[in-house]
């Protein structure tokens, strides 16, 4: 079974501009999440989707979005970039809605803004 | 608010060592208990989970983690060290609010085990 897909893995933007990173869930798993890595903050929610319905987000400003499609697979967007959003974006997806479920992560897409 | 603690950043351990990675938590209600490794440059891959029942539970790669509800700990454990478990080491508790549930991980302990 195919992992958890994170494209693209590597990008580097300027401050200002926009990005979107994907992610494509292990199948079957509906449930998918976001968080962000940095050194200092650590690992911090973004947001999580269940069904195309964003169920849960963190504590991040409103330049952070998220969208989940009909097959799961999940973009967010971050816009007007700033140098303090440079941190490695990770995906994970769940296959249960329930707070049992293990979440299985991608590799990341790591995200330099110059 | 639902936290999670990792005591030490870093813990040195020899080859065959007995390793521990400490984590303390703090959650209302029940406490669902994840542990995760991360390799560099990669993702974080699942270790084990407490969800309920016996404290002691086993996971991947040899390794267990005890769950203690009088002292809100969980903390991870192997026998004998690999070098190759050198790694960062993160400890989570599932949170729960009303809209859904997410992970609140802790800082992270580097590992580094030692030939």
């Amino acid at each position: 079974k195919a992992g958890v897909t994170q494209t693209p893995r590597y990008l580097i933007k300027t401050r200002g501009q926009q990005v979107t990173l994907s992610c494509s869930p292990i199948s079957g798993h509906r449930s998918v999440s976001w968080y962000q890595q940095t050194p200092g903050q650590g690992l911090q929610f973004l947001f999580e989707y269940f069904s195309e319905t964003q169920r849960n987000k963190g504590n991040f400003p409103g330049r952070f979005s998220g969208r989940q499609f009909s097959n799961s697979r999940s973009e967010m967007n971050v816009s007007t970039l700033e140098l303090g959003d440079s941190a490695l974006y990770l995906c994970a997806s769940s296959s249960t809605n329930f707070p049992t479920g293990e979440l299985f992560f991608g590799e990341g897409s790591r995200l330099t803004v110059l | 608010a639902q936290s999670v603690a990792q005591p030490e950043d870093q813990v040195n351990v020899a080859e065959g060592n007995p390793l521990t990675v400490k984590c303390t938590y703090s959650v209302s209600g029940n406490p669902y208990l994840f542990w995760y490794v991360q390799y560099p440059n990669r993702g974080l891959q699942f270790l084990l989970k407490y969800i309920t029942g016996d404290n002691l539970v086993k996971g991947s790669y040899g390794f267990e983690a005890e769950f203690n509800k009088s002292q809100t700990s969980f903390h991870l454990k192997k026998p004998s060290a690999l070098v190759s478990d050198s790694a960062l080491y993160f400890c989570a508790v599932r949170a729960i609010n009303q809209a859904g549930t997410a992970l609140i991980f802790g800082k992270g302990t580097t590992l580094s085990v030692s030939s």
